[in-house]
Formats: C-alpha cells, structure tokens, sequence
C-alpha cells in the first residue's frame, strides 16, 4: 500500500530565511513523487516532481526538492521565503507500476512571518 | 482560458436531495479524476476515468456517480446528499498515467464547496 507522511501540521519561517517541508512516503517499487501548492479557497496547483533522474528536481516559484531514496523521502526547500509563500503543501506518491491512484499526505501549512 | 473548470463554484442544499458537479478540462488530457478535501483539507481520490472508462473507484457510497460524457467532461451526480457529503469537491485532469513517456502530472479545478444542510 502506498502513503505518504508529513510530519508538521505547520511551518513557521521568517521571510528571507530558508524554509524545510518534510515529505516521507513508502511505496512498493520506485515511486513518482509530486509537490503542490494550495492558497486560500483555491485549487492546487502543480509545485514540482520527481520521475526519475536527477535527485534535485526544481519546480516553481523557487521551490526546489530532493529525493532521497535510502530515507524515503523527498523534502520540499526554497533558499528564502517570501510572504506570498504562505499557504498549505501537499506532498503526493504514486507507485511506478500498477494502477494506483497519486495519494496525497494529510498537508503542511506553511506561514512566512514579514 | 482556464484550464480546468468546475460548476457550480458553491452549492448549498437539503439533506436527501440530488445534485450534480460538472467538470470540463481543455487540456486535452484523456484521464479524469475526482477528489474530495474534507474540512480538515484531507485529499482523497474518489474516482478516476481514462478514455470515459472508469479506471478507480475508491470505497465511495454508490450514492455518488461519475459519468464521462466524453474525454473533455466528468461529471458527478450525488443522490441523497448526506451532511457528511459536505466537503469541497475538486476535478482533476492529467495525461494518461499509465502510457510510458507521458507527462502524468495533475492538474485540479478550483474546487467545488457543497455544504448540505
């Protein structure tokens, strides 16, 4: 069975200081790993993505990911945060074989403090 | 020129009544899904469509049923709208996921919020 964890229910950073959302999953096999973004009242939107390939995969808005695979994991970062960063992130795994759905972690909500 | 659309935006109905949430994608994309965000904004599949043919059906209440007229709609009807159907209910679209070399990535409406009273 496929899942996804992430640990903080929120993230607080000040702005323009680097910010960390922790993303672990657990699949069976090699798994295709997605970031999205949701702001208030709206749909999500696509951050970035991990397929296959270079571990540091960077997305939008200066968001940048890397997946480790000897710890399951594929942590969300950006160098520095602004004030329009704030929002909830969703961490999302599906497994590479099989039809299975993306299934989606419970959400960080990330808050940068001016 | 947006992208992924839903209506309505907001429902507000009784218990017991029908209800449908309509979902068109312009994308091209040949795979559709529908989600539901509780209100502690959990995310959980309900349905996926490839091609108008239903492909996941999670364990949701038959009360709930996806149709695809086509591959650019899917649509979901709800019978005997239940208090905890109240959610906010998002489409989503994507290449197919399972063709070798395609771009899976999602892309979502902007959600429905159907409050049943």
């Amino acid at each position: 069975a496929q899942s996804v964890a992430q640990p903080e229910d929120q993230v607080n950073v000040a702005e323009g200081n680097p910010l960390t959302v922790k993303c672990t999953y657990s699949v069976s096999g090699n798994p295709y790993l997605f970031w999205y973004v949701q702001y208030p009242n709206r749909g999500l939107q696509f951050l970035l993505k991990y397929i296959t390939g270079d571990n540091l995969v960077k997305g939008s808005y200066g968001f940048e990911a890397e997946f480790n695979k000897s710890q399951t994991s594929f942590h969300l970062k950006k160098p520095s945060a602004l004030v329009s960063d704030s929002a909830l992130y969703f961490c999302a795994v599906r497994q590479l074989s099989g039809n299975t759905p993306l299934v989606f972690g419970k959400g960080t909500r990330l808050s940068v403090i001016a | 020129d947006t992208a992924v659309s839903q209506t309505p935006k907001y429902l507000v109905t009784q218990m017991g009544n029908d209800k449908s949430i309509k979902c068109e994608q312009n994308l091209g994309h040949d795979t559709m899904y529908w989600y539901k965000q509780d209100s502690k904004k959990f995310l959980k599949i309900m349905f996926s469509y490839n091609n108008k043919e239903l492909i996941i059906n999670e364990t949701v209440p038959n009360r709930f049923s996806p149709k695809s007229p086509d591959k650019a709609h899917l649509n979901l009807h709800i019978n005997s709208l239940e208090l905890g159907d109240s959610a906010v209910y998002f489409c989503a679209s994507s290449q197919d996921p399972h063709r070798t070399g395609t771009q899976e990535t999602q892309y979502f409406g902007p959600g429905t919020r159907l409050l049943v009273l």
